[in-house]
């Protein structure tokens, strides 16, 4: 089944604390992108990934670091979370840019 | 100016009437257009997208785009409690391409 994971699904952590939400499809896309979604704010964009070893910047990027090593594998890394960042993330990904995005499921994140 | 700028509602349309959504967007080069629908605690799914000036139909839901005015509009006729979410329009923008190299291969 083509789809896009993402784990944790949810996650409560405490400020300073490394962490990192994984995110994996199936589908061969070379685009992948992190989103957060905040009451009001609709979806920003963190971090896209075009290829393999080639990220940018979203609208929204401090606090986050991304890798893209693997095709099919865009982990979203917090090297040091805090209380602002607690959002509900999604990860998404399409053939190429600006095509269909297919959306994970969401990781709920609390900073406390 | 956002570049792409919803009413954050809520839409009240009781059940059966149509359901207008409209969203509007700063890049005229934009070229592409979706609208995807979200229900509470679950990820966006993509249920229309339109690239050419008119409407778009897809069951009872119609895509409308006004590249001239930069709108772009959902329309669902005979709305169902289960039509009830969040939308959300979301726009692909022109490709830049620079200026060129020229390349020469040597015999």
């Amino acid at each position: 089944e083509a789809q896009v994971t993402q784990n944790p699904r949810y996650l409560i952590t405490v400020t300073g604390k490394k962490l990192t939400v994984t995110c994996s499809q199936n589908m061969n896309h070379e685009y992948m992108s992190w989103y957060r979604q905040d009451p009001g704010l609709g979806l920003r964009q963190i971090y896209y990934s075009m290829n393999v070893e080639v990220t940018d910047k979203g609208d929204v990027p401090e606090g986050y670091k991304v890798s893209r090593k693997e095709k099919r594998n865009f982990p979203l890394i917090l090297e040091s979370p805090s209380p602002n960042q607690t959002s509900l993330y999604f990860c998404a990904s399409s053939l190429q840019v600006g095509e269909q995005q297919f959306f994970g499921p969401g990781t709920r994140l609390t900073v406390l | 100016q956002k570049e792409v700028e919803q009413n954050s509602g809520p839409l009240s349309v009781p059940e059966g009437a149509i359901a207008s959504l409209n969203c509007t967007y700063s890049d005229r080069g934009s070229q592409s257009f979706f609208w995807y629908r979200q229900y509470s605690g679950k990820s966006p799914e993509l249920i229309m997208f339109i690239y050419s000036n008119g409407d778009k139909e897809d069951g009872r839901f119609t895509a409308q785009l006004n590249k001239a005015s930069q709108y772009v509009s959902l329309l669902i006729r005979d709305s169902q409690p289960s039509d009830s979410a969040t939308y959300l329009c979301a726009v692909r923008t022109k490709i830049i391409f620079g200026s060129g190299t020229r390349l020469s291969i040597r015999p």
